[in-house]
């Protein structure tokens, strides 16, 4: 069966250092994956999108990178700030629509 | 981006009645619409799929009687949860789409309907 695995559900870093989120995915051959950011409360808000022949993306802060060898995304916000502090979710298109791992909640301290 | 208006924000029903939640596109037509639930510290799940003018699509396990669909219009799709029960307490999210097109690019999501059944 298909699967999206986030690595951990929380991650709690210091102010200006770099999280790193993983996304492993299994029985799926995406095109293209997506990162989307998710406040407490809220719905999800699109952040980037790499495609299958980009190995790595950036925008500001963010940095993502997509290895389909190792169908493994990992998601990078360096300097980290406390407004960083959310629910980062990747996501997959497979049968025409798309799915989501459960998430990681990075919370980032003062 | 686009802006999707999900209403309302969050609703408090007795068991037994109906919740009609809403989804409009405001600066797009959407041709699809797809609506998911999302329970605490778990993953979006899919409920279906709405393609304006035709019956939507369910997901597996996802019961069309109790959670009718209607996307009368390229603008507005509405979710009614029939004869709720307190385990249909959910936050439910819908995302709108102008064709198949946000499934080569980014979704556009509601801000979610937080449902609770006493």
């Amino acid at each position: 069966s298909q699967k999206i695995e986030q690595n951990s559900e929380a991650l709690n870093i210091q102010e200006g250092k770099t999280a790193t989120l993983t996304c492993n995915y299994t029985n799926y051959s995406p095109a293209y994956l997506q990162w989307y950011r998710q406040d407490p409360g809220r719905g999800p808000v699109f952040l980037l999108l790499i495609r299958e022949n980009e190995k790595e993306k950036r925008k500001e802060r963010l940095k993502v990178t997509f290895d389909t060898t190792l169908k493994q995304s990992l998601f990078h916000i360096t300097a980290s700030q406390p407004a960083d502090s959310a629910t980062y979710l990747c996501a997959l298109v497979g049968d025409y629509k798309l799915s989501f791992g459960a998430g990681t909640t990075v919370t980032v301290r003062a | 981006g686009a802006v999707v208006s999900q209403h309302p924000s969050w609703v408090i029903c007795k068991s037994g009645t109906s919740v009609k939640i809403e989804c409009r596109s405001l600066d797009f037509q959407a041709t699809t619409m797809f609506w998911y639930r999302q329970f605490p510290k778990q993953s979006l799940m899919l409920m279906a799929t709405s393609n304006e003018g035709s019956k939507a699509t369910y997901e597996q396990g996802v019961e069309k009687d109790k959670f009718l669909i209607n996307h009368a219009s390229l603008t507005l799709s509405t979710l009614t949860v029939t004869s709720a029960h307190p385990e249909d307490s959910s936050f439910y999210i819908c995302s709108a789409a102008p064709a198949r097109a946000h499934l080569n690019t980014e979704a556009f999501f509601g801000q979610g309907t937080r449902l609770t059944v006493v």
